[in-house]
């Protein structure tokens, strides 16, 4: 699996945009790009996921350049609510675990 | 449609006991995935299972077992308990395995070895 590196923390207000950039240097061809959400003592959520290009949905945005060896998480006008811890994986289909790393922490302050 | 669930939510055991953990995934559902988390290791892969069959274990001592039943559902049983198995356990549930697929957590269990 592609290792991936991501900035420990991060802070930012309400109704700010939030990026998150993750580096996947060796990210292999058939390797998606997928976030998670994890709020303290719950599982993680899916965010989005994407394989180039652009990929955008109801809560977030995710680019990723043609060379695919980093992506960006875009939260766009962040509520307290998004307080969260934020994940970057790489994998692709026969990969049978998921790893994560540390995550992003990014506060949302009022 | 309901989301995995794993029971129970909270457990507190003594040292040297075992404990057993389920989790019922959603529905259709076939592979079946454990994950450990702590503040020091963060999320560790324990062990994933696709239509009974253990696929893939992480780097976990054989206390750590599991299982999948026929209906997806699946069990983890730890064994011999020691003070640093205290964690919050989370089962993961999806339609195939693959980095390329959407995962759901359940909300997991939080053993508490003492």
């Amino acid at each position: 699996l592609a290792k991936t590196t991501q900035p420990i923390s991060m802070d930012s207000y309400e109704g700010q945009e939030v990026n998150i950039t993750c580096s996947h240097n060796n990210i292999a061809t058939n390797d998606y790009i997928t976030w998670y959400q994890q709020f303290p003592s719950q599982g993680p959520r899916f965010i989005i996921q994407g394989y180039k290009t652009k990929v955008t949905n109801e809560v977030a945005s995710l680019f990723i350049p043609a060379d695919r060896k980093s992506s960006t998480l875009s939260l766009p006008r962040v509520s307290l609510s998004d307080t969260a811890v934020y994940y970057c994986l790489v994998g692709g289909p026969n990969d049978y675990k998921l790893s994560f790393g540390a995550g992003t922490t990014v506060t949302v302050r009022a | 449609k309901a989301g995995v669930t794993q029971t129970p939510r909270y457990l507190i055991k003594t040292r040297g006991q075992q404990v057993t953990l389920s989790c019922s995934p959603i529905s259709g559902h076939r592979s079946v995935s454990w994950y450990q988390q702590t503040p020091g290791q963060g999320l560790q892969f324990l062990f994933e299972y696709f239509s009974e069959t253990q696929r893939n274990k992480g780097n976990f001592p054989g206390r750590f077992s599991g299982r999948q039943f026929s209906n997806s559902r699946s069990e983890m049983n730890v064994s011999t308990l020691e003070l640093g198995d205290s964690a919050l356990y989370l089962c993961a549930s999806s339609q195939w395995t693959g980095g390329d697929t959407e995962a759901f957590f359940g909300q997991g269990t939080r053993l508490t070895v003492v």
